[in-house]
């Protein structure tokens, strides 16, 4: 079990705008940067956002990052089929002394 | 463009050692300001940090594996490798390779990112 916590699954029609919630504690997403990452299964993943809100080159700006307190969120506008994959929020914990990862969120596109 | 590439055997044995490589080309293993990490993920379950090595060979591992994984680097090579030890079926995973952004830290340095990362690699452990 994650200390960092994802919704299993988000959907939304084609063009619409989903947001993926990863919520912690002070320990991790209350004092350190957070990344985000897009798997689709059987590929490499891909590093989306870095620095909590900072875009790679390469990725879109319909992706962006935003931290609260204790919880981080990732959205994605304009959304397309291509986007129909597996998403991560990752983070150090301090009180764990280890990187963690979201458990996940399913994006489907309906 | 830096890229990775796993391998190893895709079957192991229970109470046997995992082993892996991670191959990086378009880039150096030993260009500062990079580490190198072991991700892996169990069977339909999320993502897991096994740990980093830097070219210098410090290394920092999940304090929930850390008794059963050794890390190494052979730069010449431009390969960073993994070691599990005594693994059980808990182990059957797909590994990844990945390189590490870190914010430097005492006493140790802490993962900011992983990018990019390798395809993945299925190991089974079983008899």
């Amino acid at each position: 079990q994650s200390v960092l916590t994802q919704p299993p699954s988000v959907s939304a029609a084609p063009g619409q705008k989903v947001t993926i919630s990863c919520s912690g504690s002070t320990s991790n997403i209350g004092s350190n940067y957070v990344s985000w990452y897009q798997h689709v299964p059987g590929t490499a993943p891909k590093l989306l956002i870095y620095d909590t809100a900072k875009r790679p080159s390469g990725i879109p700006d319909r992706f962006s990052g935003f931290k609260s307190g204790t919880s981080a969120t990732l959205g994605i506008t304009g959304l397309q089929t291509g986007d129909e994959a597996d998403y991560y929020c990752g983070t150090w914990d301090r009180s764990l002394s280890d990187w963690e990862f979201g458990g996940g969120t399913k994006v489907t596109v309906l | 463009q830096v890229q990775l590439q796993e391998s190893g055997p895709g079957l192991v044995k229970p109470s046997q050692t995992l082993s892996l490589t991670c191959t990086v080309s378009g880039g150096s293993v030993s260009s500062g300001g990079y580490h190198w990490s072991w991700i892996r993920q169990h069977p339909g379950k999320g993502l897991e940090w096994i740990g980093y090595i830097y070219y210098s060979g410090s290394t920092y591992f999940n304090p929930s594996l850390k008794s059963r994984v050794t890390m190494s680097m052979d730069t010449s090579k431009g390969q960073f490798s993994l070691k599990l030890s005594s693994v059980t079926a808990a182990d059957t995973a797909i590994y990844y390779c990945a390189r590490t952004v870190v914010t430097v830290n005492r006493p140790y340095d802490t993962p900011a990112w992983f990018d990019p990362w390798g395809q993945g690699t299925l190991v089974t452990v079983s008899s």
